[in-house]
């Protein structure tokens, strides 16, 4: 089955360490997100990467990093400069690179991973 | 500055009635819309999406309507389900904008038996 494997599924940090977040698909998608989800505020972009060894900062980059070595993999560091990590991450990718989207840029979303920090 | 809106943070209807989760957004230059659902502890699931030269879009029980002129839009479930309980997030797209989606806080649907 195809799909975005987030992992791990939970994770809990000490303040003032990294950690890095997982994320796999095997869709053949060229694009990939991450966005965080905060109660009452909705899916925020982090970052988005349209083919290998490019990315962008999306609305809410700052204390966050990421790579795209491969189209397959799109893993996120959550950084000890980031204020408020606590929050459920959430990684999606989509077939249609932005700019060239020709309809709705559907975007497939992993299950997640929940950042506590103690 | 929050583009895309969701003002009503809980909706609860009654199992086989109609559910109508609204969304209002203030970028003119969106030109897709889109609905996800969402289980707690899951990622959104796609549900339907509008492109703004249409008024309407239909995929049997949910219907998206889109208002341009006052920059709105609605799902409409009919008839809802205990199962439709989720989260709904409205999202939007430029196509001059990378494509990216923007996201509205989102709606709790809890559809009681």
């Amino acid at each position: 089955d195809g799909g975005i494997t987030q992992s791990p599924k939970y994770l809990f940090r000490k303040e003032g360490q990294n950690v890095t977040l997982s994320c796999e698909q095997n869709l053949n998608h060229d694009a990939m997100y991450w966005y965080r989800q905060d109660p009452g505020q909705g899916l925020r972009l982090i970052y988005y990467s349209q083919i290998v060894n490019d990315f962008q900062k999306g609305d809410i980059a700052e204390g966050y990093s990421v790579s795209r070595e491969k189209k397959e993999s799109f893993p996120l560091t959550v950084t000890s400069a980031q204020k408020n990590p606590t929050a459920f991450y959430l990684c999606a990718s989509s077939i249609d690179p932005p700019g060239r989207v020709s309809g709705a840029n559907v975007l497939t979303f992993g299950a997640g991973s929940r950042l506590t920090v103690l | 500055d929050q583009q895309v809106k969701q003002n009503s943070p809980s909706l609860s209807v009654q199992e086989g009635r109609i559910s109508i989760l609204n969304c209002d957004y203030t970028n003119s230059m969106f030109d897709y819309f889109l609905w996800y659902k969402k289980y707690p502890a899951e990622g959104p699931t796609f549900l339907i999406s509008i492109s703004s030269i249409k008024d309407k879009n239909e995929d049997g029980r949910f219907t998206v309507f889109l208002n341009k002129s006052a920059k709105h839009l609605s799902l409409h479930i009919v008839p809802s389900q205990p199962g439709d309980s989720a989260v709904y997030f409205c999202a939007a797209s430029a196509s001059g904008n990378t494509g990216k989606l923007i996201f509205g806080q989102g709606t709790t649907l809890q559809v009681k038996p």
